[in-house]
């Protein structure tokens, strides 16, 4: 079965400073992962993703994720965070094919970016 | 384009009321649909999901039901609310992997369910 893992559940930070946020699956076939921001009382967002081909993925808003087959991990990285990036982010992974489309989600990580 | 509408945004209910959240999508055709819970400083548990009218599994044996009584209609019900219950409920709709789908979920804006 398929599990998602993120290792911090919060990760403070100051303002321009670097920041990553760790996520590890298990699956021993194919995925597809994914990186999803939740913003206080919203929905989630799709952040970026990672379907194939390169192995690192970036978002609009300059965060970034590679895809690490051996080490089973899709960290997120931002080179330099602001106030507005504080937020909850989800890691989530499905199974390449064969599947019923359910995607798994992580516990979450709270990034709370200090001025 | 596809969007997708949750309602009522906000609800206060006692213990033992019944409970209706709506939720459609627009834009697109046989969406798959979920409903997930958001519980205060957890992650997201999938509740239910439906890959067709009428079609509903259970993730979870709980207090609630959902139905698909339309194509982009999808509806999370309880006849007797628990405390337990109380959380952030989100609808989200994803693309059939058959039809080249990939799992990305699109999520509604979520209702917040408060038991008292």
């Amino acid at each position: 079965a398929q599990s998602v893992t993120q290792l911090d559940s919060q990760v403070p930070v100051f303002e321009e400073a670097p920041v990553e946020l760790r996520c590890n699956y298990s699956s021993s076939v194919s995925v597809y992962l994914f990186w999803y921001v939740q913003y206080p009382n919203q929905g989630l967002q799709l952040l970026l993703k990672y379907l194939s081909g390169s192995t690192l993925v970036e978002s609009i808003n300059g965060f970034e994720a590679e895809f690490n087959k051996s080490q089973t991990s899709f960290h997120l990285r931002k080179p330099s965070v602001h106030i507005s990036d504080t937020a909850e982010y989800f890691c989530a992974v499905i199974r390449g094919s064969g599947n019923t489309g359910k995607l798994i989600f992580g516990q979450g990580t709270t990034l709370q970016v200090k001025p | 384009s596809q969007t997708i509408h949750q309602w009522p945004a906000t609800l206060v209910q006692p213990v033992g009321s019944p409970l209706s959240l709506e939720c459609t999508v627009e834009g697109t055709s046989n969406p798959n649909l979920y409903w997930y819970r958001q519980a205060a400083g957890r992650g997201l548990q999938l509740l239910f999901y439906s890959v067709g009218i009428g079609q509903i599994s259970s993730e979870v044996p709980q207090n609630l039901s959902a139905s698909r009584p339309q194509d982009r209609q999808f509806i999370l019900s309880s006849k007797k609310l628990l405390l337990s219950d109380s959380g952030f409920y989100l609808c989200a709709w994803s693309v059939p992997l058959r039809e080249g789908g990939t799992g990305e979920l699109f999520f509604g804006e979520g209702s917040r369910l408060t038991v008292l």
